[in-house]
């Protein structure tokens, strides 16, 4: 199994720029999660989609942010217009329903807005 | 905000000795759960513990659960170099699709 892919892994853009982060979940797997981490606020969820539809949107920091989920297998992250406050760590996770909310990581796209 | 509440913050022990990290928690939950992460990855699940459980063991890991505290602590027998990571308590609130993670301990292991 290939695991949870994201793309790409680092991204450098200009403060005003769209950004789109791109994740592949687990085969099989039907819920997919979109965190965000920095040193200041570790580890937040942005938002979570089960079987491709958003179910808690919550933790989106503001309308600059948007997620989709067009099929079982891919969902993007978008940022337009991207600040610089806005540079973090984003992975991708995704889950099976029956795995007790387990959790499998990406590896994570690496975002600096300058 | 972060439900789970890891101490310490930071730890840095010799190879061999044995490192504890405790974590704390607010709500009712249907499990917690502990993962790693090196530098520059992504999260490892280590190991998962279900609230009607008291303690659970995976090799060198040992994970206790007292849920009248609310808290939970992560034991590393044996520790090695290769330990060296961050470990997050993450927990799965009642009622809750999702998991709400803490903001982890760094663990340094010396060689």
């Amino acid at each position: 199994d290939a695991g949870v892919i994201q793309s790409p892994r680092h991204e450098v853009t200009e403060m005003g720029q769209e950004v789109t982060l791109r994740c592949k979940p687990i085969s099989g797997h039907n819920s997919l999660f979109w965190y965000r981490q920095t040193m200041m606020r570790g580890l937040e969820l942005l938002i979570y989609f089960n079987n491709n539809v958003p179910i808690d949107d919550s933790g989106m920091p503001e309308d600059r942010f948007s997620a989709k989920m067009p099929n079982a297998s891919f969902s993007t992250l978008k940022i337009q217009p991207s600040e610089p406050r806005d540079s973090a760590v984003y992975f991708c996770a995704s889950r099976t329903e029956t795995s007790y909310n387990e959790q499998f990581f990406g590896p994570g796209t690496r975002l600096t807005v300058l | 905000s972060q439900q789970g509440e890891e101490d310490p913050q930071a730890l840095s022990i010799q190879e061999g000795e044995n490192a504890t990290m405790n974590c704390s928690y607010k709500t009712s939950i249907n499990n917690l759960q502990w993962y790693r992460q090196n530098s520059g990855r992504g999260l490892v699940h280590l190991i998962l513990i279900r609230s009607n459980e008291r303690e659970k063991h995976s090799g060198r890991l040992r994970v206790t659960l007292d849920t009248s505290k609310k808290s939970s602590s992560l034991l590393i027998t044996a520790s090695r170099a290769a330990d060296t990571a961050s470990y997050f308590c993450a927990t799965d609130p009642a009622g809750a699709q999702k998991l709400v993670f803490g903001q982890g301990t760094r663990l340094t292991i010396n060689p």
